[in-house]
């Protein structure tokens, strides 16, 4: 059974103050990690998709990497407006229709203080 | 304006009475999925469709149906709904599934009483 387990639960910075995130999974063969950012009432938005070990992408103030056990993301100098629950979530690769099925952890609620 | 849609935002009901949540998208997209949100619990998939008539089962679909006749749509069903099954609901769309970008809907919050 794939598992993805994130951490902290919620993590409190200071602007500007540097962090990063964790993600941990279990999966019998990864085709694809997603990053996602779900504001409060509203739907998850797509942040990154990391395909293999030692792969990295950046957005603005954030940064995706990606080991064979966990993803972090690195948030740099973030402003109030980077508050938000962060989330991951795995695709395993299986045959037939499996490949459609995702698996999401609990996410992790950031909170910047200005 | 590309994007997926739900209806009602807000539903109110009582256990046992049937009731259907819609989900539409307008990106011409193959895959589409059905997720409940609870607290500590995270995002956990209900069902999916990589294409019409293609539906399968995600981590928790007891409780559940769904159908997919037409491409744009993807209702969800809760035939005799329970208490347990108050939560948030969200529809997500990709072109093709796999490990492509998943489109989220606004959610909708259900309470059964």
């Amino acid at each position: 059974e794939d598992q993805v387990t994130q951490s902290p639960e919620a993590l409190r910075l200071q602007e500007g103050e540097s962090s990063s995130l964790n993600c941990s999974y279990t999966v019998s063969g990864l085709r694809g990690l997603f990053w996602y950012r779900q504001d409060p009432g509203k739907g998850p938005e797509f942040l990154f998709t990391l395909y293999s070990a030692g792969e990295e992408k950046e957005k603005e103030r954030l940064k995706a990497t990606l080991t064979k056990k966990e993803s972090f993301l690195h948030i740099t100098a973030p402003k109030p407006e980077d508050s938000a629950t962060y989330l991951c979530a795995v695709q395993a690769s299986g045959g037939g229709t499996s490949y459609g099925k995702l698996t999401f952890g609990q996410g992790t609620i950031l909170t910047v203080h200005p | 304006e590309a994007q997926v849609t739900q209806n009602p935002r807000y539903l109110i009901t009582v256990t046992g009475k049937k009731l259907t949540v819609t989900c539409s998208q307008n990106m011409n997209h193959e895959y589409m999925s059905w997720y409940r949100q609870d607290p500590g619990l995270g995002l956990r998939q209900i069902y999916y469709s990589m294409n019409v008539e293609v539906t399968d089962k995600g981590d928790v679909p007891e409780g559940y149906k769904v159908s997919r006749k037409e491409k744009r749509n993807f209702p969800l069903i809760l035939e005799s709904p329970s208490p347990n099954q108050t939560s948030l609901y969200f529809c997500a769309s990709s072109f093709r599934g796999g490990v492509e970008t998943q489109y989220f809907g606004p959610g909708t919050r259900l309470l059964v009483l």
